[in-house]
């Protein structure tokens, strides 16, 4: 059974102390590792799509990686913007998605 | 803004009742995904239709159904509610069958059964 898991539950970070937020994933044949940004009360919003191990992805502060057996959500210089809950997801080969329960961060001023 | 929209935001109701979910996807996508997200148990899986059609389905209850419709949108139904039913559900849409694409999340249903 696909398996996805996050740590840490909860980060609560000073703004610029940068970080990482891991996702790790047990699935048979991997398609795609997923990072998404989900603020309260509303959907998650996609981040990152990674799909081999040594891929890695950027955006603004934000920066994926992989490998074969976890990912990791690297953030640099954190502002408040950015506390959200950062959730992660894996697909096989001919499967639907699975997430991770999250990770809820928080960027103090 | 994701493109998706569901209605109604909020949704209050008792236990034993039956409601209606309704979302439009984003304009043209064919896929509709529907997830119950719960504090304890995170975005679970319920069901995806593909133009139409079921595609996958996942931890969804006897008591819970759902359609796509001639012109994309989708309504999940769900019937003889409990308090356990009480979660946020989101639609997302994709333009993929295969879903190796991103999908795209509307800003959910709170549900809350009393």
């Amino acid at each position: 059974e696909d398996q996805v898991t996050q740590s840490p539950e909860a980060l609560r970070l000073q703004e610029g102390e940068s970080s990482s937020l891991n996702c790790s994933y047990t699935v048979s044949g991997l398609r795609g590792l997923f990072w998404y940004r989900q603020d309260p009360g509303k959907g998650p919003e996609f981040l990152f799509t990674l799909y081999s191990a040594g891929e890695e992805k950027e955006k603004e502060r934000l920066k994926a990686t992989l490998t074969k057996k976890e990912s990791f959500l690297h953030i640099t210089a954190p502002k408040p913007e950015d506390s959200a809950t950062y959730l992660c997801a894996v697909q096989a080969h001919g499967q639907n998605f699975v997430f991770g329960p999250g990770t809820r961060l928080s960027v103090l001023p | 803004d994701s493109g998706v929209t569901q209605t109604p935001k909020h949704l209050i109701t008792a236990t034993g009742q039956r409601v209606t979910l309704r979302c439009s996807p984003r304009s043209g996508d064919l896929s509709v995904y529907w997830y119950q997200q719960s504090l304890d148990q995170g975005l679970q899986f319920l069901i995806q239709y593909y133009n139409g059609e079921e595609r996958a389905k996942g931890n969804i209850l006897e008591r819970f159904s759902a359609q796509q419709f001639p012109d994309l949108h989708s309504e999940l139904n769900l019937s003889s509610l409990e308090l356990g039913d009480s979660a946020l559900y989101f639609c997302a849409s994709s333009g993929d069958r295969a879903a190796n694409e991103k999908l795209f999340f509307g800003s959910g249903t709170q549900l809350s059964v009393l």
